[in-house]
């Protein structure tokens, strides 16, 4: 069973430019989930997709994140304008039917 | 008060005692909770979860649950320096939303 893809694994910007992630989740898991985890942190979720629905984004900074899940498999993560504390790393997770999330490599993103 | 605790660390263990590793949460109401293993430069990889009172034995690793306390433990017997990582409680909440701790810093010396 192929894991959750994500990409790119790294992505260098400077401030106030425009960046965009991409998640594939494993086949056939309803639920995909955005976390930033930024050095020394524990994963702090962003969003919460079930199917191409919104669940939860309480934490999702929306004058500058943005977040689609197009027909409920795919998603794509974009921040737009960058700050300096947006530099982290952006986990993708997806959950079948058990509570178990698995995550994606990554995406590394500094912001200079 | 965090919705999920854990000491940082570093903790340093020496090869071959036992880690153990503690979380304390928030939610009473939370039923599900796990501890994944990070590498550095690596994603989270789950290696336990437990959702009963009492312990819960895989291989060299035990969880151990207490509701009533709110605390969630994770002990490594046997401990080797592959153990080496930075270990996250981690504790559902509401509709499955997962919600980590920041890590404990864990050192296995030779």
């Amino acid at each position: 069973e192929a894991g959750v893809a994500q990409s790119p694994r790294y992505k260098i910007i400077e401030k106030r430019q425009s960046v965009a992630f991409w998640c594939n989740p494993i086949s056939g898991h309803a639920t995909l989930y955005w976390y930033q985890q930024i050095l020394g942190q524990g994963p702090k979720l962003l969003i919460q997709f079930q199917n191409n629905g919104v669940v939860d984004d309480s934490q999702l900074p929306k004058d500058r994140f943005s977040a689609e899940r197009l027909k409920g498999v795919d998603s794509t993560l974009k921040i737009q304008p960058a700050k300096l504390e947006d530099s982290a790393v952006y986990l993708c997770a997806s959950r079948g039917g058990a509570d178990t999330q698995y995550f994606g490599p990554g995406t590394r993103l500094t912001v200079l | 008060q965090k919705e999920v605790e854990q000491n940082s660390g570093p903790l340093s263990v020496p090869e071959g005692a036992i880690a153990s590793l503690n979380c304390t949460y928030s939610d009473r109401g939370s039923q599900s909770f796990f501890w994944y293993r990070q590498y550095s430069g690596k994603s989270p990889e789950l290696i336990m979860s437990i959702y009963s009172n009492g312990d819960k034995e895989d291989g060299r690793f035990t969880a151990q649950l207490n509701k009533a306390s709110q605390y969630v433990s994770l002990l490594i017997r046997d401990s080797q320096p592959s153990d080496s990582a930075t270990y996250l409680c981690a504790v559902i909440q509401g509709a499955q939303k997962l919600v980590f701790g920041q890590g404990t810093r864990l050192t296995i010396n030779p």
